[in-house]
């Protein structure tokens, strides 16, 4: 069975930067065709790609963000982090981590966490 | 970076009629495109992934269809649970740089 949680702080202050933790179970993020992507959702908008990191630890960022973005694994945890610097209320969503399987579409996903960006 | 457009923005129902949702992009993405459907405080749920193969467990009143900038999800014939929102999301063949549509919102007429 697949399972994604992600995990960090609900409320961030401006120009801190944000530390998000995927947990997943039900699969191996070193199987060749394996990958875990984060995506975002403002309030009431469409859904934004934001990362991916896959079976070979390398990774790929949305071009509009990937100079505030890190991506990283740790295997024998089972994790993936996520980290977003020079954090802004704009940057207030629910974010989600999800599953690839050979470029198969995001077939899992985290339940998300919402994220506020506030003074 | 390459942009989906999504059309129409919302459309409007009623069950047992058929449903057709346009996806175009502003270039050609082969046949990289996925669907998904969101309904309000819920999770995106994968529909459809390289433009016409149903995920896992997807009932067949889904169905996707086209290549290069084009794309269609059909649902047969809308059921009651079907009334949710449906993003369309590309990825260029290398690297894989995904986005996803604005979304069209199927609701009840």
């Amino acid at each position: 069975q697949v399972t994604l949680r992600e995990s960090g702080p609900a409320l961030v202050k401006p120009t801190e930067t944000l530390t998000l933790t995927c947990t997943f179970s039900g699969f191996s993020l070193i199987t060749t065709g394996m990958c875990v992507t984060w995506i975002r959702q403002s309030p009431g908008k469409a859904l934004e790609w934001l990362g991916l990191i896959d079976w070979d630890g390398d990774t790929y960022y949305s071009t509009s963000l990937q100079t505030r973005l890190t991506i990283s694994r740790d295997t024998s945890k089972n994790q993936v982090v996520l980290t977003m610097t020079n954090m802004d209320p704009d940057d207030t969503a629910t974010y989600f981590c999800a599953r690839i399987e050979n470029w198969k579409g995001f077939d899992f996903w985290g339940q998300g966490t919402l994220i506020t960006v506030s003074s | 970076e390459i942009v989906l457009t999504q059309s129409p923005a919302t459309l409007s129902l009623s069950p047992g009629q058929r449903a057709t949702l346009s996806c175009r992009a502003s270039q050609t993405v082969e046949n990289y495109l996925a669907w998904y459907q969101q309904k309000p405080g819920q999770t995106p749920r994968l529909l459809i992934y390289d433009a016409s193969n149903r995920a896992t467990g997807v009932p067949a009143r889904f169905s996707g269809s086209g290549s290069g900038t084009d794309f269609t999800l059909t649902i047969s014939s809308v059921e009651p649970e079907d009334f949710a929102i449906y993003y369309c999301q590309q990825r260029p063949n290398w690297p894989p740089m995904y986005t996803f549509g604005q979304g069209t919102k199927l609701e009840v007429k």
